[in-house]
């Protein structure tokens, strides 16, 4: 398997344009993580799914963040409008379960995203 | 999430054991202990994990204290590829547990491995 990707690797905008970071998880697995780090505030996690379903959107900063997974090979991360505070990397993990037990969750490269 | 605390960094030299410990001593019954690590600008990896047994595999070996409130991450012979931050992370692993699936991240220990 190819890994968690993400696209872009990189993403430069300017203020007040809509951004979307893009995940296609490890084919078969059915938690997929969407995670934040700057300096000042370390990893954080904004939002994970269950089979394409959101579980817990707790960590999702405001309403200018959104995400979707439209089917199972696919999710969406998206800021509209964009603010230099949202500068970051942003990674995506996916994880498996068996017999109601979760597994360790594999990272991607993550997309490094500035805002000017 | 049971709250873990490491030391901010520590220091190892290339071929010896670095041995990093992790404090949890609120962790609950169904709490994994699990380990990560971040390489400079790369998503962090998996490296081991455990409920109370001794664990260990191809990159590392875990200890885990018999009153589960404390941990060691080893890693046997290190080399410079180690140098990175390493995480340890109390996560709850079963269906219906507060902490399932998710993972909280400290402030992890830098581990650095000079030659």
């Amino acid at each position: 398997d190819a890994g968690v990707i993400q696209s872009p690797r990189h993403e430069v905008t300017e203020m007040g344009q809509e951004v979307t970071l893009r995940c296609k998880p490890i084919s078969g697995h059915d938690y997929l993580f969407w995670y934040r780090q700057t300096m000042m505030r370390g990893l954080e996690l904004l939002i994970y799914f269950n089979n394409n379903v959101p579980i817990d959107d707790s960590g999702m900063p405001e309403d200018r963040f959104s995400a979707k997974m439209p089917n199972a090979s696919f999710s969406t991360l998206k800021i509209q409008p964009s603010e230099p505070r949202d500068s970051a990397v942003y990674f995506c993990a996916s994880s498996g379960t068996s017999g109601g037990r979760s597994y360790e969750q594999y990272f991607g490269p993550g997309t490094r995203l500035t805002v000017t | 999430d049971a709250k873990t605390t490491q030391p901010t960094s520590m220091d190892c030299a290339e071929g010896r054991a670095a041995n990093l410990p992790c404090n949890h001593s609120t962790i609950s019954g169904n709490e994994y202990v699990y380990w990560y690590r971040q390489i400079h600008s790369q998503g962090p990896q998996y490296i081991i994990h455990g409920l109370k047994n001794n664990e260990t595999n191809e990159m590392a070996s875990l200890i885990i204290t018999e009153d589960r409130k404390s941990s060691t991450l080893i890693l046997p012979h290190a080399t410079l590829r180690d140098t990175a931050v390493y995480y340890c992370i109390a996560q709850g692993a079963y269906a219906g547990g507060t902490s399932y699936g998710k993972l909280t991240f400290g402030q992890g220990t830098i581990l650095t491995v000079h030659p």
